[in-house]
């Protein structure tokens, strides 16, 4: 089975800074790749899909690059509504996989 | 708009059944997969199964396969997702998700319910 690995675990970020999260697939994936939000008590929210296209309503200080096996979510100027925690998914190979997440939180 | 409105949450005992669901609504329900996710307490996503509700072609992580079954009712646009035996370490919020082109596969979830919380314990 494929797996996601996800880089850091956790982030610490002043508002107003860029973050960077990376995600590592164990086999390659395209650019079938995804990457979701989830706030506490919420249901997950897609961000981007096929690795660097914004979803609908996502704003563009999100944006996302790489195919293969590497990939990378930046958020070019944290607002305090970013903090949160974001997943990787790859849709490309069965089944379906997710990253174990990385929590940004504020410095 | 698109909705996928979930049961609400469940308190079992180890060893019962349970049938939890999901209503769908303001889309064509059988043209787009639908799959369900578990999230353990204070832990990350899992992808457990969709479904084609079109043909009820079905698709399982091998980590559930043969723990739960997922099923759908198209005249009732509702996917299900049900055990046969509960155990403790089923515990965790699920949530059911649609898939965000129409009979396609290989696309993410863009669309989730409010998740279902069940607790299994004696």
């Amino acid at each position: 089975e494929i797996v996601m690995t996800q880089s850091p675990a956790t982030l610490s970020v002043s508002p107003g800074e860029a973050a960077t999260l990376s995600c590592r697939a164990s086999q390659g994936v395209s650019i079938n790749l995804a990457w979701y939000q989830q706030k506490p008590g919420q249901a997950p929210r897609l961000l981007i899909y096929g690795a660097s296209t914004r979803a609908t309503g996502i704003p563009a200080r999100f944006s996302g690059s790489g195919s293969g096996t590497e990939f990378t979510l930046t958020i070019s100027s944290l607002q305090s509504e970013d903090f949160a925690v974001y997943y990787c998914q790859q849709y490309n190979i069965w089944p379906r996989a997710f990253g174990q997440g990385t929590k940004v939180e504020i410095k | 708009e698109v909705q996928l409105v979930q049961s609400g949450s469940e308190v079992k005992k180890p060893g019962e059944s349970l049938k939890i669901s999901c209503k769908a609504s303001g889309y064509s329900f059988t043209t787009y997969w639908i799959g369900w996710v578990r999230q353990m307490p204070g832990k990350g996503l899992e992808w457990m199964g969709i479904i084609y509700p079109g043909d009820s072609d079905t698709r399982y992580s091998p980590s559930f396969q043969g723990q739960v079954t997922i099923s759908a009712d198209k005249s009732i646009s509702t996917a299900y997702l049900q055990w046969s035996s509960l155990k403790a370490s089923d515990t965790a919020t699920y949530y059911c998700a649609r898939h965000s082109f129409a009979r396609i596969a290989v696309t993410p979830f863009d669309s989730w319910g409010q998740g279902t919380l069940v607790t299994v314990s004696s």
